[in-house]
């Protein structure tokens, strides 16, 4: 009965290879993210969906693409890995976009590794 | 640009004791702020969120306080057990659907 779930948990990959990320949530909500978390422990939001929509892009290279098929799925996927993509990449959903009010819940996270 | 710190990075406590977790942001122009408990290979769990009106949220041993004109917020844990072991995060947001998370306090309660 896991809420918000990711795949794979650990990712090994070599440099310049593409790779996907997914991640589900069985809650029922409308919003999902995308964090990642770097070497200092620090979260920072990449992307944010609501409802398939794209609400949320900060500044990350374009060679990363959230896909969301369906407002319970929402995929990572990063093109032409370099080193400095390794990193703990988080996935979280909430009730609605509006973060002042609602609760987050994440995922276990995945654990890239580029070689 | 937000910035929040935690102090200190690390803490060990021997059961029983009451212990304080500090978090500091350089905004105080927020909408709110998370307190998360972070466990090894494990995803983030909300603990309590308190809205830039509130002052304070409790829930069972947690007390967390908030000081937004010092741009201060304490987590409180009464009572500490050794489940209570994990990364704690605070977060705030500030603008619309942006969370900053500091780096952490990871604690260590000894039975």
């Amino acid at each position: 009965d896991t809420a918000v779930s990711q795949t794979p948990k650990y990712l090994v990959t070599q440099m310049g290879n593409d790779k996907s990320i997914k991640c589900e949530q069985n809650l029922g909500h409308d919003t999902m993210y995308w964090y990642k978390q770097d070497s200092k422990k620090f979260l920072k939001i990449m992307f944010s969906y609501n409802n398939k929509e794209l609400i949320i892009n900060e500044t990350v290279p374009n060679r990363f693409s959230p896909k969301s098929p369906d407002k319970a799925h929402l995929n990572l996927h990063i093109n032409s890995l370099e080193l400095g993509d390794s990193a703990v990449y988080f996935c979280a959903s909430s009730h609605n976009r509006d973060l002042s009010t609602d609760t987050q819940y994440f995922g276990p996270g995945t654990r890239l590794t580029v070689l | 640009k937000q910035e929040v710190t935690q102090i200190p990075a690390a803490l060990s406590v021997p059961e029983g004791e009451n212990l304080v977790l500090n978090c500091s942001f350089t905004d105080s122009a927020i909408y709110n702020l998370q307190w998360f408990r972070q466990d090894p290979g494990k995803g983030l769990t909300s603990l309590l969120l308190i809205q830039s009106s509130q002052r304070e949220q409790t829930s069972g041993r947690l007390n967390a306080s908030l000081d937004k004109s010092s741009g201060r917020s304490t987590l409180y844990i009464a009572a500490s057990q050794p489940g209570d072991s994990a990364t704690y995060l605070c977060a705030v947001q500030t603008g619309a659907n942006n969370l900053f998370f500091g780096t952490g306090t990871r604690l260590t309660v000894i039975p």
